[in-house]
């Protein structure tokens, strides 16, 4: 199994432009997550989806930030236009959509950082 | 509305000794609770899962963590610290199967040799 895979590993970009993450999650799995990491406030959930529908984006931090999710296989966060405090890891997740306590997997993140 | 608190950002033992990681949570339904481990660069691996079966809980690459209702704890312990063990290591908990997960702020642990 290829994991979650996440696009670009590292984004570097100037202030006021706009970034697109990309992920794609495990085949088969059905619920998807975007988390933020950051030295200040840790990790922390932005938006997750299940079976392609947004659940939750109340961890989205202001109107430039936006999540989609067109097809069980990709989805992208998009920052427009970035700042320098959206610098931070961004990690995708997947997981099983069932009635236990499914196990998360992470992707390896996108590093960015907003000059 | 659920929380988690890891008691020390950083813990240093040295190889051999014993790791003891401490999570506490706070829930207002019975929780399933996460250890995660984070290697420098890389992204979170699952390194065990509480999920009401037995409150004893064996991860991988030998940890293990009790689930302590009484003392709203999850502390993560490996009999011997090994020099790979070096890493960030996150209490997460969740109120049902496919909520997000709620993290604690993270514990570095160093090991010496």
């Amino acid at each position: 199994d290829a994991g979650v895979i996440q696009s670009p590993r590292h984004e570097v970009t100037e202030m006021g432009q706009e970034v697109t993450l990309r992920c794609k999650p495990i085949s088969g799995h059905n619920s998807l997550f975007w988390y933020r990491q950051t030295m200040m406030r840790g990790l922390e959930l932005l938006i997750y989806f299940n079976n392609n529908v947004p659940i939750d984006d109340s961890g989205m931090p202001e109107d430039r930030f936006s999540a989609k999710m067109p097809n069980a296989s990709f989805s992208t966060l998009k920052i427009q236009p970035s700042e320098p405090r959206d610098s931070a890891v961004y990690f995708c997740a997947s997981s099983r959509l069932a009635g236990g306590p499914e196990t998360q997997y992470f992707g390896p993140g996108t590093r960015l950082l907003v000059l | 509305a659920q929380s988690v608190t890891q008691l020390g950002s950083h813990v240093s033992v040295s190889e051999g000794a014993l790791v003891l990681l401490r999570c506490n949570y706070s829930s207002s339904v019975p929780p399933y609770l996460f250890w995660y481990v984070q290697y420098p660069n890389q992204g979170l691996q699952l390194l065990l899962k509480y999920t009401s079966a037995a409150t004893l809980v064996k991860g991988i690459n030998g940890f293990e963590a009790e689930f302590k209702k009484s003392e709203t704890s999850f502390h993560l312990t490996k009999p011997s610290a090994h020099m790979s063990d070096a890493a960030e290591y996150f209490c997460a908990v969740s109120d049902s199967g496919n909520t997000p997960l709620v993290f604690g702020k993270g514990t570095r642990l160093s090991v010496i040799a």
